[in-house]
């Protein structure tokens, strides 16, 4: 049972490029979510989806693009990359549609654009 | 969405008992109280979750007073291994509309020999 899986865990973007990060996850969970962490802060929520085929944005959803065509993946996509988007973004999934229920959180994918 | 408000950051030795409070105002009467542990270059973890009262598990022990507007996370006999940054999330229940999990800046505790 692997969880909640990343992919990559690490990029190297130039500005202006674009690229996907995939997250997977085997729990048949309904509720999954897109954070991005900076230095010494907090999570901050991109955007989140309630199940497939559903997307909404978080606390900061400007410059990043989701989907959701299937109920184990949660794509989230940079159009144009700018250093401002460097950081770790972290995907969870949570079962239940109640806030605060238990999520399960990925490795991370630690990003950097030049 | 109920804003959550902790300490910055918190200071004990190991084999105390360590306490951190977070403070929820405006809790809503369906909003349930999470807390979830995050070590450096990991995602956060699960740890426990109420309603009200005392919810106790393997890991920590979880204290809501009555007016549910805060909640204290009790962690017994510390070590090195629990310093870590704590964030308390409130959210909504039963499909709400704002089903987000949603975290602050969480407390940083250190754990000292």
């Amino acid at each position: 049972n692997a969880g909640v899986t990343q992919t990559p865990k690490f990029r190297v973007l130039k500005t202006g490029q674009s690229m996907t990060l995939l997250c997977a996850q085997d729990m048949n969970h309904e509720y999954m979510y897109w954070y991005r962490q900076d230095p010494g802060m907090g999570l901050r929520l991109i955007h989140y989806s309630v199940g497939e085929g559903t997307t909404a944005k978080g606390e900061v959803p400007d410059g990043y693009n989701v989907s959701r065509l299937k109920k184990q993946n949660f794509l989230l996509g940079l159009e144009s990359a700018a250093p401002s988007q460097t950081s770790v973004y972290f995907c969870a999934s949570s079962l239940y549609p109640r806030g605060g229920a238990e999520a399960f959180f990925g490795q991370g994918t630690r990003l950097t654009v030049v | 969405l109920a804003k959550t408000t902790q300490p910055i950051s918190m200071d004990s030795y190991e084999g105390q008992e360590v306490n951190i409070t977070c403070s929820h105002n405006n809790i809503a009467t369906n909003d349930y109280i999470t807390w979830y542990q995050q070590f450096p270059s990991q995602g956060p973890r699960f740890i426990i979750q109420g309603y009200k009262t005392k919810v106790t598990n393997e890991v920590a022990s979880l204290f809501i007073p009555a007016d549910r507007k805060s909640s204290t996370l009790s962690l017994p006999r510390v070590s090195l291994s629990d310093t870590a940054v704590y964030y308390c999330l409130v959210g909504d229940g039963y499909g709400g509309a704002t089903n987000k999990l949603i975290f602050g800046t969480g407390t940083l505790l250190a754990v000292q020999p």
